[in-house]
């Protein structure tokens, strides 16, 4: 079984400017979680979708935004960049999304806000 | 809220000697904890985690990890070191709440050297 595979693995933007990151889980997987890892902040959590819907969400401003596909594909977008937005953003499926079940993640999309 | 600490966020240790790595966690209700491997330029990998039923808990790699609730600890534990356990290592903890789809709460991570 194919694992979870996020991209682009790399991304080099500038400030002010939108970025739009993929992620495709593991198949059968409905909830995709979505979380940023820099090394002052360590790994947070974005938000989560199951089903189309977003059913939670991390404490980021609204600029940071998700959709997910009936495919449970998921994209994450960040609008108008900042530099503090430069991370390693990585994307975790699992079946259900509920506490206790595993998360698988990808790889990560490592953006670069110059 | 929940929360996790690591002590530590470099261990360094002998090839074969002991390895331990220390997470205390904070949940006002029952939570499930798990420990996460982070590999240079890869996502993270489940080494084990616990849910409920016993409390030492064994996982990939010859890790362990032993739950007690008295101490809120969730150490991890390997006998005998190998030079490819040298990685940043996570502890995570999700409770059972209806505001808690999906999320984990990761502690800060700790790095560890493996000397030959």
């Amino acid at each position: 079984k194919a694992g979870v595979t996020q991209t682009p693995r790399y991304l080099i933007k500038t400030r002010g400017q939108q970025v739009t990151l993929s992620c495709s889980p593991i198949s059968g997987h409905r909830s995709v979680s979505w979380y940023q890892q820099t090394p002052g902040q360590g790994l947070q959590f974005l938000f989560e979708y199951f089903s189309e819907t977003q059913r939670n969400k991390g404490n980021f401003p609204g600029r940071f935004s998700g959709r997910q596909f009936s495919n449970s594909r998921s994209e994450m977008n960040v609008s108008t960049l900042e530099l503090g937005d430069s991370a390693l953003y990585l994307c975790a499926s699992s079946l259900e999304g509920l506490a206790g079940g595993e998360q698988y993640f990808g790889p990560g999309t490592r953006l670069t806000v110059l | 809220a929940q929360s996790v600490t690591q002590l530590g966020s470099h261990v360094s240790v002998s090839e074969g000697a002991l390895v331990l790595l220390r997470c205390n966690y904070s949940s006002s209700v029952p939570p499930y904890l798990f420990w996460y491997v982070q590999y240079p330029n890869q996502g993270l990998q489940l080494l084990l985690k616990y849910t409920t039923g016993a409390t030492l808990v064994k996982g990939i790699n010859g890790f362990e990890a032993e739950f007690k609730k008295s101490e809120t600890s969730f150490h991890l534990t390997k006998p005998s070191a190998h030079m490819s356990d040298a990685a940043e290592y996570f502890c995570a903890v999700s409770v059972a709440r209806g505001t808690s789809y999906g999320k984990l709460t990761f502690g800060q991570g700790t790095i560890l050297t493996v000397h030959p």
